[in-house]
């Protein structure tokens, strides 16, 4: 069974730094073509990506966020961090992460989200 | 940047009605397109991929068709849970979702 959940603060204030992490099981980020992204909906808005993290350890970043984001995967391959440095009130929002396996790169498996609210 | 145009914004419809959303990317994106389908709430749930493979577990009345820059998702007979939002994806570069779909009750 295949599972994913999100952790992190609930409130971060404007400029801080936003650690999030992702535990996950039923499946391996070693695995070939196994990928993890994170996945932002603001309050009432629509869904907007913002990382991914390979099986093979490459990152890719949503151009928007680059510079403010970090995503890393810890020694276990059963969580990832991500981290958001500089945060703003629009970055208030529900974060999701979720699975992906190339070469669908579809996200078929989602955790139920973390609510995180930048604000001083 | 690949952007996703999904229209209608809202829907209106009623139990049993056949509706169809439709999706415009800015070029093409051969058919890495998928749908989702998002409860109140709760996170999203992928139905379609590939312009038209069901996800295992999704019911038969949700279709999807089109290649290139334009796409369709089907419902061939709304059932009371099908009242929700539904969003567009493309993953053909990076991943884009269109701006969502609120399909509620006439």
């Amino acid at each position: 069974q295949i599972t994913l959940r999100e952790s992190g603060p609930t409130l971060v204030q404007p400029t801080q730094t936003l650690t999030l992490t992702c535990s996950f099981s039923g499946f391996t980020l070693g695995t070939t073509g196994v990928t993890v992204g994170w996945i932002r909906q603001s309050p009432g808005k629509a869904l907007e990506w913002i990382a991914l993290l390979r099986w093979d350890d490459d990152k890719q970043y949503s151009p928007s966020l680059k510079s403010r984001l970090t995503f890393s995967k810890d020694t276990s391959q059963s969580q990832v961090v991500l981290t958001m440095t500089n945060v703003d009130p629009l970055d208030t929002g529900t974060y999701y992460c979720a699975r992906a396996v190339i070469p669908a790169s579809t996200f078929d498996f989602w955790g139920p989200g973390t609510l995180v609210t930048v604000s001083s | 940047d690949i952007q996703m145009t999904q229209s209608p914004s809202t829907l209106s419809a009623s139990v049993g009605d056949r509706v169809t959303i439709t999706c415009r990317a800015s070029q093409s994106i051969s058919n890495k397109l998928a749908w989702y389908q998002q409860k109140p709430g709760k996170a999203p749930r992928l139905l379609i991929y590939k312009a038209s493979t069901v996800e295992r577990g999704v019911p038969s009345r949700f279709r999807g068709s089109g290649s290139g820059t334009e796409f369709t998702l089907t419902i061939t007979s709304l059932q009371p849970d099908d009242f929700v939002t539904y969003y567009c994806q493309q993953y053909n570069s990076f991943w884009t979702f269109g701006q969502g779909t609120k399909v509620d009750i006439k």
